[in-house]
């Protein structure tokens, strides 16, 4: 069981929009602390898409967004396309634990 | 640019010791960086598996923490991981990874990682 909840899948139609969640406590993402999100490609490394709740690194297109409110954070894909069909992760830190925490995983299904 | 390397056997019998080395180029170990080791069961998610600091400094997953032990190498420009008494829940690709200093920053170079089978 993660310490971070992601729903395990999420679908939706070319062109689309469509977010995913990121549950935490208060002792992680309600404490503060950044989350950054991570695409991953079978077979591959985790690529970073979102850093610092919000900051896209140079090169990802800015279809990917990502918000935090409370212990929550959001990643939405605005303008889906096929080519986003993946995996994604939320990452946080967790002062409880003293460490790094992820989330499950979504698989993102571009219908 | 920054790139990480690991290497180590693909195979461990069930009861014995992982170990893998994670090498580092393009930045010396010795910077501001967390040096990570995350790994990945086929099928599954990411799990956090610990860190270190150069100066020896130790952050371990807690439900890791007994069985596992990352050391840093500032000669090689190294860090390696051992898991011991491994089971095949064991099993899975292990990245070596980096992440800034600060507490909440993210992992911003990874390395292919490595596939490890637990088996007879």
């Amino acid at each position: 069981q993660s310490v971070l909840t992601q729903p395990p899948s999420v679908s939706g139609a070319p062109g689309q929009r469509v977010t995913i969640s990121c549950t935490g406590t208060t002792s992680n993402v309600g404490a503060g602390y950044d989350v950054h999100w991570f695409q991953q490609f079978p077979g591959t490394a985790p690529k970073l898409l979102i850093y610092g709740n919000h900051n896209r690194p140079s090169g990802v297109p800015d279809r990917f967004s990502g918000s935090k409110s409370g212990t929550s954070a959001s990643l939405a894909i605005t303008g889906l396309q096929a080519e986003d069909e993946a995996d994604y992760y939320c990452q946080s830190y967790d002062s409880s634990l003293s460490g790094v925490v992820f989330g499950g995983g979504t698989k993102l299904t571009v219908l | 640019q920054v790139q990480l390397q690991e290497s180590g056997p693909g195979l461990v019998k069930p009861s014995g010791t992982l170990s893998l080395t994670c090498a580092v180029s393009g930045v010396s170990i010795s910077n501001s960086i967390w040096w990570s080791w995350v790994r990945q069961p086929p099928g599954k998610g990411l799990e956090w598996i610990g860190e270190i600091y150069h100066s020896g400094s130790t952050n371990y997953s807690p439900s890791l923490k007994s069985r596992v032990t990352i050391s840093v190498d500032k000669s090689t420009n190294q860090f390696s991981l051992k898991v011991t008494s491994v089971t095949a829940a064991d099993t899975a690709v292990y990245y070596c990874a980096s992440r800034p200093l600060y507490s909440s920053s993210f992992f911003d170079y990874w390395g292919q990682g490595a596939l490890v089978i637990v088996s007879s």
